[in-house]
């Protein structure tokens, strides 16, 4: 069982259109993290959230953590082709020390 | 600029040949992680060492060992690398485990071949 779930798996879309991805748990994390991983290359971090309902905004990225910190959503505004990528969120547990990757999202944006 | 460096980006071994991969870090984190990464997939976590205290994921082969002599160099060692064995391994270092010191930064990889 994965402690951490991302949907949609696969994603393509056109360019200039917005879109959002999800990362949900049953648990409650002390933060979480979201990543992007371009082919052959290791994660780069884009962002971290560590309050309930927090919001973070990263150019046309928008992050957010839910209230009760089981949850993160990404959205991405106007999306271009640069945005292309395997999107992953991270985290660790409340009171935890193992750090944990959902299955990520691959996300293709079209020209 | 301060980083994480994986070398070689590359390595192809055989069947049963022991190989070793090499991560280093110019940040001066405590913790470094090694991962494995199939495609497709999200990184596993084979095991991390906080400061010389290593830490073995419960479903780690025995096949995968580490080493890390010092703060900045880290080392995987496959003593028998099978098939499955190939995949990306990708090194990360965090400033510690603790919300707000665990953000992970990472290696570009090294992609093994298996033959």
């Amino acid at each position: 069982t994965q402690l951490l779930e991302q949907s949609p798996q696969f994603l393509s879309i056109q360019e200039g259109e917005n879109l959002t991805v999800y990362c949900n748990s049953s648990s409650v994390f002390s933060s979480l993290q979201w990543y992007r991983q371009e082919p052959g290359e290791g994660p780069v971090l884009l962002v971290t959230v560590v309050t309930g309902g927090e919001v973070k905004k990263l150019k046309r990225l928008t992050f957010q953590f839910g209230d009760a910190r089981k949850d993160s959503s990404l959205h991405i505004t106007a999306a271009q082709t640069g945005d292309t990528g395997l999107y992953l969120c991270a985290g660790v547990k409340n009171y935890g020390q193992n750090f944990v990757f959902g299955p990520g999202t691959r996300l293709s944006v079209l020209p | 600029d301060a980083m994480v460096i994986q070398n070689p980006r590359y390595q192809v071994t055989q069947f049963g040949k022991p190989v070793t991969l090499s991560c280093s870090q110019t940040l001066n984190h405590n913790v470094m992680y090694w991962y494995q990464q199939k495609s497709s997939q999200a990184p596993k976590l084979l095991f991390h060492y906080y400061d010389k205290d290593f830490n073995n994921e419960a479903d780690t082969p025995d096949n995968f060992q580490s080493r890390r002599p010092n703060t900045s160099f880290c080392f995987l060692d496959i003593r028998s690398p099978g098939l499955g064995d190939a995949a990306m391994y990708l090194c990360a270092t965090s400033r510690g485990r603790s919300a707000g010191r665990n953000e992970q930064f990472f290696g570009p990889g090294t992609r093994l071949t298996v033959l």
